[in-house]
């Protein structure tokens, strides 16, 4: 089995600061992790993806993640936010060997101007 | 480049009327294909998904179905609609692949609200 957990509904942030969006995972065996945005009225897109190697990922949009494998998590960040980054957030875990993508709940992320 | 097409972007059906939302990829064969819904503007739920013409899984027993008659053509059907079934509907497509490392694409969405 896998799961995702983001334990945030709604993350605040002001224009120019840091912002962290947290995701926890479960899964038997190495996982495949994956960062999507999402905005209103529209699909997801994907921003960036753990596989292996360098536990710091970089992504789009000046996005990235850290992978910790004894936290089980994997928190998107960004050093600057922008009032456009404004979107709902999904962290999802694969499995190695699974078809499927599993997805958290989602965390609203608000940056004020 | 790969491209996936949903339709349509919004519906409103009738409590028992038949739905059909159609899904296609353009641009890449053989890909793994899935219908996810999103209720309330959160959490995705994934309904089915397919590796393969007319191989489909079903992750959650409901009042839909799900065909797959053609490599690149993803079909979500329901014989008679409830008013639960509305909500956002997503279909996306991720290569073919034994490892799994590849993201998944999605489509825009179709919104549907059952009245």
């Amino acid at each position: 089995a896998q799961s995702v957990a983001q334990p945030e509904d709604q993350v605040n942030v002001a224009e120019g600061n840091p912002l962290t969006v947290k995701c926890t995972y479960s899964v038997s065996g190495n996982p495949y992790l994956f960062w999507y945005v999402q905005y209103p009225n529209r699909g997801l897109q994907f921003l960036l993806k753990y596989i292996t190697g360098d536990n710091l990922v970089k992504g789009s949009y000046g996005f990235e993640a850290e992978f910790n494998k004894s936290q089980t998590s994997f928190h998107l960040k960004k050093p600057s936010a922008l009032v456009s980054d404004s979107a709902l957030y999904f962290c999802a875990v694969r499995a190695v060997g699974y078809s499927t993508l599993t997805f958290g709940k989602g965390t609203m992320l608000l940056v004020s101007p | 480049s790969q491209t996936i097409h949903q339709w349509p972007a919004t519906l409103v059906q009738p409590v028992g009327s038949p739905l059909s939302l159609e899904c296609t990829v353009e641009g890449t064969s053989n890909p793994n294909l899935y219908w996810y819904r999103q209720a309330a503007g959160r959490g995705l739920q994934l309904l089915f998904y397919s590796v393969g013409i007319g191989q489909i899984s079903s992750e959650v027993p409901q009042n839909l179905s799900a065909s797959r008659p053609q490599d690149r053509q993803f079909i979500l059907s329901s014989k008679k609609l409830l008013l639960s079934d509305s909500g956002f509907y997503l279909c996306a497509w991720s290569p073919r692949s034994g490892t799994g490392r590849a993201e998944a694409f999605f489509g825009q969405g179709t919104r549907l609200t059952v009245v």
